[in-house]
């Protein structure tokens, strides 16, 4: 059965913290997206990566980066958390055209 | 640029009644047209998809879509609702070239009474 794996379920950090979400797939996909969810604003796309260590920005870059050092894993980075940055994130892969699998999401509170 | 509206923010049916969730997308050329479904607390699910041929598209869980061009629509469609099927429905428009990501609308929210 094929895989997007979030590496937490649940966070909850401070203000100023450096925080990692990670993300791994089994599939060999080529693209890896990360996308945050809020109530009324649907999902909307903070990076992507198309090829190991290539990234492109999304609809809502600021205040993130990621890192893609291996096919599999895609890291997004909250390089100084703070409490708007509190939100559902979903990762996602797949193949150019093709559907996307979705991870479960991370909920991140930041306090 | 792409785009999606799914006009229907909230919407409430009752278990056994008929279901329509409307979307409309903006794209240039033919899209790739999608439907997931996200239940509480979870990732998203594709439904169905739309490539190219037969305009109606059959999914899982008995949903089926209908692209209408002429109308740059994409309808999903359930005869018969379940409980079960209260969810979050996000209809999304790709790209056929290049590697544009999926554009999602912001989401109809399904609840579904006795």
């Amino acid at each position: 059965d094929v895989k997007v794996t979030q590496s937490s379920r649940y966070l909850v950090k401070r203000t100023g913290e450096k925080v990692f979400l990670e993300c791994v797939q089994d599939m060999d996909h080529e693209n890896m997206f990360w996308y945050r969810q809020d109530p009324g604003l649907g999902l909307r796309l903070i990076y992507f990566s198309y090829d190991v260590k290539m990234k492109e920005k999304g609809d809502i870059p600021e205040g993130y980066s990621v890192s893609r050092e291996k096919k599999e894993r895609f890291s997004l980075i909250l390089e100084s958390a703070s409490t708007n940055q509190t939100s559902m994130y979903l990762c996602a892969s797949g193949e150019k055209g093709e559907k996307l699998f979705f991870g479960s999401g991370t909920q991140l509170s930041v306090l | 640029a792409q785009s999606v509206t799914q006009p229907d923010i909230h919407i409430t049916v009752s278990e056994g009644a008929s279901l329509e969730l409307r979307c409309n997308y903006s794209y240039g050329a033919t899209p790739y047209l999608f439907w997931y479904v996200q239940s509480p607390g979870q990732g998203l699910q594709l439904l169905l998809k739309y490539f190219s041929g037969d305009t109606l598209v059959q999914g899982i869980k008995g949903f089926e879509a209908e692209f209408k061009r002429s109308q740059s629509s994409f309808n999903l469609r359930k005869p018969s609702v379940h409980w079960s099927d209260a969810a979050e429905y996000f209809c999304a428009v790709g790209a056929k070239t290049g590697n544009t990501p999926l554009v999602f609308g912001k989401g109809t929210r399904l609840s579904v009474i006795a």
